[in-house]
């Protein structure tokens, strides 16, 4: 498979235990924002969405959390899983006029046996 | 299988050579977006079709080029490879023409410049 990001940071984490993953958007404007998951050899995949009129919302075993204040995104995983392993990055957007989606760099996750 | 196919997924060309991309989006998906991904780096955005019609404009770069056909796949012309274009480009797909609702990507075609 495709190796997306050699030098990305990296969270090892035991299967079983939760993650957190944190992203810092840039544009204070944005308003929509998406988790997405991709693993090796694979597209993005969409996880969760939050819009800027929520701080939290909750999906099967994700939540996402939103800070307006300090720019900040996190996405928690609950009872992490070895199919969990993949690099994980948030993307922004402001959802008026002309929309332009901001990615982020990503966190590759590992999952310990 | 998401739905979006692109093709080839692997491609091993020249410098100054030019490839084509293609992608085809989800059945009923009107919208094809492209991506190019480099190691360490986000997604970044290159273009937007709607329809048939250019829709959205990102960091592309002149020597790139793409078109949405009457049956809506879409093709990403690569010219004047440099060894730089190396990168994984994604596809993605959408009902409408909105950035980010909906997506759906393809697997990619890995790139590679030599």
């Amino acid at each position: 498979g495709e190796s997306v990001g050699l030098h990305l940071p990296t969270l090892s984490v035991q299967e079983g235990d939760n993650s957190i993953i944190n992203c810092a958007y840039s544009n204070s404007a944005s308003d929509y924002f998406i988790w997405y998951k991709q693993e090796s050899g694979k597209g993005p995949q969409f996880i969760i969405d939050i819009r800027s009129n929520m701080d939290k919302r909750q999906g099967q075993r994700v939540t996402v959390l939103l800070n307006k204040t300090v720019k900040h995104l996190s996405l928690q995983i609950a009872a992490t899983q070895p199919g969990d392993s993949a690099v994980y990055f948030c993307a922004e957007t402001v959802t008026s006029g002309t929309y332009k989606y901001i990615f982020g760099t990503g966190t590759r996750l590992k999952v310990l046996a | 299988d998401s739905g979006v196919t692109q093709t080839p997924k692997h491609l091993i060309t020249a410098t100054g050579q030019r490839v084509t991309l293609r992608c085809s989006p989800r059945s009923g998906d009107l919208s094809v977006y492209w991506y190019q991904q480099s190691l360490d780096q986000g997604l970044q955005f290159l273009i937007q079709y709607y329809n048939g019609e250019e829709r959205a404009k990102g960091n592309i770069l002149e020597r790139f080029s793409a078109q949405q056909f009457p049956d809506l796949h879409s093709e990403l012309n690569l010219s004047s490879l440099e060894l730089g274009d190396s990168a994984l480009y994604f596809c993605a797909s959408s009902v409408d023409h909105l950035q980010g609702y909906g997506y759906t990507f393809g697997s990619g075609t890995r790139l590679t410049v030599v």
